[in-house]
């Protein structure tokens, strides 16, 4: 148990529909990464947030927004759903920044018909 | 341009033997690099991670080695274990910039009995 938590763990929905995923980091950490892994692809960096606010971006479609709250929590937006959406959806969280090391959480299934 | 290439893409191994899997990646300027284990459906573990004046560092039975002149990392296991059989991710972080983070798309390792 890496102590991220990220809900809910399975999500079926229907294309143009829009679903917010959400992530808990581990006590004392700052840092909240998310990434898109699709099926037999390797981990696609979406976005990073530090301490609430946005420290660096990656492949993260306009379709998709994310924001961390006070508390540190952070949520993953998508919208406009494609079936190519389809993916395992990531939550890592570190203490700091890039040299420290990332705990991932369980992941959300997302599947889109 | 910034990549990250793994090689083999697949392995199979019998238990109790070695391995060692390769990591070159063009990222610079370079920041660390990690290995991360990952079993199917679930989120990536860390193994190692290594900054430009380590070029070795253990975990268990998990060792990597790094050659920042050569840009090449490997990943040696030894003894391998059933539960040895996973994706295995190098990640390679860049010092600069927005979008620091790089992905190899993984080498696929089962270990058979």
């Amino acid at each position: 148990d890496s102590g991220v938590t990220q809900t809910p763990k399975h999500l079926i929905t229907a294309t143009g529909q829009r679903v917010t995923l959400r992530c808990s980091p581990r006590s004392g950490d700052l840092s909240v990464y998310w990434y898109q892994q699709s099926l037999d692809q390797g981990l696609q960096f979406l976005i990073q947030y530090y301490n609430g606010e946005e420290r660096a971006k990656g492949n993260i479609l306009e379709r998709f927004s994310a924001q961390q709250f006070p508390d540190l929590h952070s949520e993953l937006n998508l919208s406009s759903l494609e079936l190519g959406d389809s993916a395992l959806y990531f939550c890592a969280s570190s203490l700091a920044g890039k040299g420290d090391t990332q705990y991932f959480g369980p992941g959300t299934r997302l599947t889109v018909l | 341009k910034n990549q990250v290439e793994q090689s083999p893409q697949s392995l199979i191994i019998l238990e109790g033997k070695n391995c060692t899997l390769q990591c070159n990646y063009t990222v610079s300027p370079f920041s660390n690099l990690r290995w991360y284990k990952q079993d199917t459906g679930r989120g990536p573990v860390s193994l190692t991670i290594m900054t430009f004046s380590e070029n070795t560092k253990s975990n268990g039975r998990y060792t990597a080695t790094l050659d920042a002149d050569t840009k090449q990392s490997s990943l040696h296991i030894t003894a391998s274990q059933l539960s040895d059989s996973a994706s295995y991710i190098c990640v390679v972080s860049k010092e600069t910039g927005a979008n620091n983070l790089f992905f190899g798309t993984g080498t696929r390792l089962t270990v058979i009995p």
